[in-house]
């Protein structure tokens, strides 16, 4: 299996920084990676796929970047509704893996 | 805008079988193009993928639970369904039902709300 890291596993930031999470593979995964953004009690919501493609919807302020090993996720000015956990998801192959989450909370 | 609907027993014993149900609306499981997956949350912790399934009745399983998962659809009804056998606490989860695009390599692009299911005598 693909192992997937995610760094930091806490991030605590104010409205309007600019907030950087990175995931890691294990091997690499070309640009097979997607990002979702989980708030408590709810599920999961699809952000970015095929490591840099926005998904319908999203806003503008968030950024997915990298290949092969190495991703990043962005989010230019962080906003009050954007306090929440972020997964990455490798798809590159069987069976596909989440990365144990990054918390964003307030500072 | 497609929705999906994860309904089923909240409590099952240890040893017996979970069984979910997931109905979709806004959009037809036959029209194809999509896989209809599983994926659980146990508490407090990350998302596992538990397998796919596609209108034909093709399925995939993620091997860690391929032993005990049994994932069928039924297109007259725009449902699709899971079977986790022998369940134990480690059972004990929040189940998802997500619909993933691609072919094989998918991601999941629409979401149930989830459902809990606890794994207690």
């Amino acid at each position: 299996d693909i192992q997937m890291t995610q760094s930091p596993s806490t991030l605590s930031a104010s409205v309007g920084d600019r907030v950087t999470i990175t995931c890691r593979a294990s091997q690499s995964i070309s640009s097979w990676l997607a990002w979702y953004q989980q708030k408590p009690g709810k599920a999961p919501k699809l952000l970015i796929y095929k490591a840099s493609s926005l998904e319908s919807g999203v806003p503008s302020r968030f950024s997915g970047s990298g290949s092969g090993t190495e991703f990043t996720l962005t989010i230019s000015s962080l906003q009050p509704d954007d306090f929440a956990t972020y997964y990455c998801q490798q798809y590159d192959s069987y069976s596909f893996t989440f990365g144990p989450g990054t918390k964003v909370d307030i500072e | 805008q497609v929705q999906l609907r994860e309904s089923g027993p909240g409590l099952v014993k240890p040893s017996q079988t979970l069984s979910l149900t997931c109905t979709v609306s806004g959009g037809s499981i036959s029209s194809g193009g999509y896989y209809w997956s599983w994926i659980r949350q146990h508490p407090g912790k990350g998302l596992e993928w538990i397998g796919y399934i596609y209108y034909s009745g093709s399925t995939y399983y993620n091997p860690s639970l391929k032993s005990r998962v049994t994932m069928s659809v039924d297109t007259s009804k725009n449902q699709f369904s899971l079977k986790l056998s022998s369940v134990t606490a480690a059972d004990t989860a929040v189940y998802y039902c997500a619909r993933a695009y691609g072919d094989p390599r998918v991601y999941f692009d629409y979401w149930g709300q989830g459902t809990l299911v606890t794994v207690s005598s």
